[in-house]
């Protein structure tokens, strides 16, 4: 079936490189998201992928998408305290009709001063 | 330019009755998502709305029952509460079916006593 997974956790200290890994199972997938979560708030859309690209950059952002691995990335470039948050991998599930995405878990990224 | 809205923010209910959760789309959008995210874990899709009609639906018991409206704005409905129904519920909003843009709102945090 569907499913997403992203390891929990990671800290690094202000300034350096964060990469946070993500793997899907769906090799139908047409995009594949990253969300990005603070406390008691939604999602916001940080970046997507099509399935048929390898790598997309935008500004500190960069998305990796190794689709025989099935394996996604996020670098966020100098990292900053501001970027404290949960990220999330997503997959949409329907070729044509993306409002279905499956989710991961969620990475908490913790950033030190 | 608002983005998603919800309404409420917060709702508390007992075991056993009703409760109604209200989004309004991004301006431009006709299509209308709902996710249910429960406390440590990534959103799960309920159901989809596009030309007024369930267009998608997930792995939710039919005590979750949805409307959309001809001016796009959505409605949740749970039914018979359970205290496993709490959680953050979202909505998601985009410009048609197949657009790989989708946007999120802050949530409704539902809590079941």
């Amino acid at each position: 079936g569907e499913d997403v997974e992203q390891s929990l956790f990671l800290s690094v200290r202000e300034g350096d490189s964060s990469v946070i890994n993500c793997t899907y199972t769906d090799s139908s997938s047409t995009y594949l998201y990253w969300y990005k979560q603070e406390p008691g708030a939604g999602l916001q859309l940080l970046t997507y992928i099509f399935s048929n690209m390898d790598m997309k950059q935008d500004q500190r952002l960069t998305v990796l998408l190794n689709k025989k691995d099935k394996h996604l990335s996020l670098r966020i470039a100098d990292t900053q305290t501001g970027d404290s948050a949960i990220y999330f991998c997503a997959e949409s599930s329907h070729s044509g009709n993306t409002g279905k995405l499956i989710f991961g878990q969620g990475t908490t990224l913790q950033v030190k001063p | 330019d608002a983005g998603v809205t919800q309404s409420p923010t917060h709702l508390i209910k007992t075991r056993g009755q009703q409760v109604t959760l209200r989004c309004s789309p991004k301006s431009g959008h006709d299509t209308v998502s709902w996710y249910q995210q429960a406390l440590g874990q990534g959103p799960q899709f309920i159901f989809q709305y596009y030309e007024e009609e369930e267009r998608q639906r997930g792995n939710f018991p039919d005590r979750f029952s949805g409307h959309q409206f001809p001016n796009y704005s959505s409605e949740l409905n749970v039914n018979a509460l359970l205290l496993g129904d709490s959680a953050l519920y979202l909505c998601a909003s985009s410009p048609g079916q197949g657009s790989e843009k989708l946007f999120f709102g802050s949530g409704t945090q539902l809590s079941v006593l």
